[in-house]
């Protein structure tokens, strides 16, 4: 059974700091999807890494796959209290049969 | 555009009671996805369709777990027999046509059984 384990699980970070959020997964996949879920909500698309060595950046935040490692990173650059949310790694697609497999998640609180 | 909606967004049902919920996608998209995410877990995913076809089910936990979209478009859910294990955030989630791409996801269902 293929899984995706994310770490940290929980994380406490001071405004203006830096962090990585690290996505493990145990099978190939050509693809990786960062989400981000505030708190009763829904999920919200974040990068979709479509190849070894992509890196996308998008404010604060950047991501990067290497394929060969398994290993997604998520960096948290100068954090703002508006970045506390849950943030998901998937994976999936045909290359997984079909199906897509979620990390346990990762829930980020920025202190002022 | 309008998103992917859902409804009812909340639903309270008794142990052995039937629910069906709904999920209209983004027009236009292909693909359509049902997950699960019981609280404070990832989405676990359920089923997938292309167009009105089922390509795979083999995340819904049971037999009392029936998902369908005749017309390629809205699709329901259904769960039978309802346990209190069923409780979770059912989600649903569209994407343009093929699989790979971004899934966009609705607000979610809310079911909890008692």
């Amino acid at each position: 059974e293929l899984k995706v384990e994310q770490n940290p699980l929980f994380l406490s970070m001071q405004e203006g700091k830096n962090y990585t959020i690290y996505c493990n997964y145990s099978t190939t996949s050509d693809r990786l999807y960062w989400y981000r879920q505030d708190p009763g909500k829904s999920l919200e698309s974040l990068f979709v890494l479509l190849s070894n060595g992509a890196v996308k950046q998008e404010g604060r935040l950047m991501a990067s796959l290497d394929t060969k490692a398994r290993l997604s990173t998520l960096h948290i650059t100068a954090a703002v209290h508006d970045l506390s949310a849950t943030y998901f790694c998937a994976v999936g697609g045909r290359n997984t049969g079909n199906q897509f497999y979620f990390g346990t998640g990762t829930s980020l609180t920025v202190i002022p | 555009g309008a998103g992917v909606s859902q409804s009812p967004r909340y639903k309270v049902a008794k142990r052995g009671q039937d629910v069906a919920l709904r999920c209209d996608p983004i027009s236009g998209h292909v693909s359509l996805f049902w997950y699960q995410q019981a609280l404070g877990q990832g989405p676990e995913f359920l089923t997938y369709f292309q167009n009105e076809a089922q390509l795979d089910k083999s995340g819904l936990p049971s037999d009392r777990f029936f998902a369908e979209r005749p017309e390629g478009s809205v699709s329901t859910l259904k769960i039978q027999r309802t346990q209190q294990e069923d409780s979770a955030v059912y989600l649903c989630a569209s994407s343009h046509t093929d699989i790979q791409e971004t899934q966009y996801f609705g607000p979610g269902t809310r079911l909890l059984v008692l």
